[in-house]
């Protein structure tokens, strides 16, 4: 079964400071990957997402994730956060032709102005 | 483009009663994924349709139910409700299924007293 785990639960950061939010899966074939986003009383949004070819993937508002395959971690990245990235951040997996999204716990990250 | 709409957006029930969510999905998507948000377990799979059919299940039980029509709107049943079911539900459309992009509802908000 597929499994996705976040290593952060709660990250508290300053602005202008980096970020970089862990996830890790297991799953034994193809994965598609996928980073969300709930701002507060926001809907879900998709962050970024990777299916095939450059490991690196860049996505909205500055952010990157990078797909490591030998090590089943698809980690989050910005160079410097603002006081608006404050949000719960998702990772989730999809195998294959499952139709479904697997979800990670979340990380909630608090920027401080 | 209208986003996912979800009705109603809140609710209150008793243990026992029944209770029905509709989710209506952006124009021209025929994938409708169902979601349950909780504190404790997180965004997990419920079921997920496309064209009325029902690909792909999750590890709910047989109390929870749904279908899809041919405009492909939507609907979640939860028959019998117990007092773990009060969550967040959320509904997701894609034109395809995973691993197309899922767009979120703002969800309904399930309280079961």
């Amino acid at each position: 079964a597929q499994s996705v785990s976040q290593h952060n639960h709660h990250v508290i950061l300053s602005e202008a400071a980096s970020l970089e939010l862990g996830c890790n899966y297991s799953y034994g074939g193809t994965v598609n990957l996928f980073w969300y986003v709930q701002y507060p009383g926001q809907h879900l949004q998709l962050l970024l997402k990777y299916f095939s070819g450059d490991p690196l993937v860049k996505g909205i508002k500055g952010f990157e994730a990078e797909f490591i395959k030998s090590k089943f971690s698809f980690n989050l990245r910005k160079p410097s956060v603002q006081w608006s990235d404050t949000a719960e951040y998702f990772c989730a997996v999809n195998g294959g032709n499952d139709y479904k999204l697997s979800f990670g716990a979340g990380t909630t990250v608090t920027v401080r102005a | 483009k209208a986003g996912v709409t979800q009705t109603p957006r809140y609710l209150i029930k008793t243990r026992g009663q029944q209770v029905t969510l509709s989710c209506s999905p952006i124009s021209g998507h025929r994938s409708v994924s169902w979601y349950q948000q909780t504190p404790g377990q997180g965004l997990q799979f419920l079921f997920e349709y496309f064209s009325e059919t029902q690909r792909n299940k999750g590890n709910f039980p047989g109390r929870f139910s749904g279908r899809q029509f041919s405009n492909s709107r939507s609907e979640m049943n939860v028959s019998t409700l117990e007092l773990g079911d009060s969550a967040l539900y959320l509904c997701a459309s894609s034109l395809q299924g995973s691993p197309d992009t899922q767009y979120f509802g703002p969800g309904t908000r399930l309280t079961v007293l």
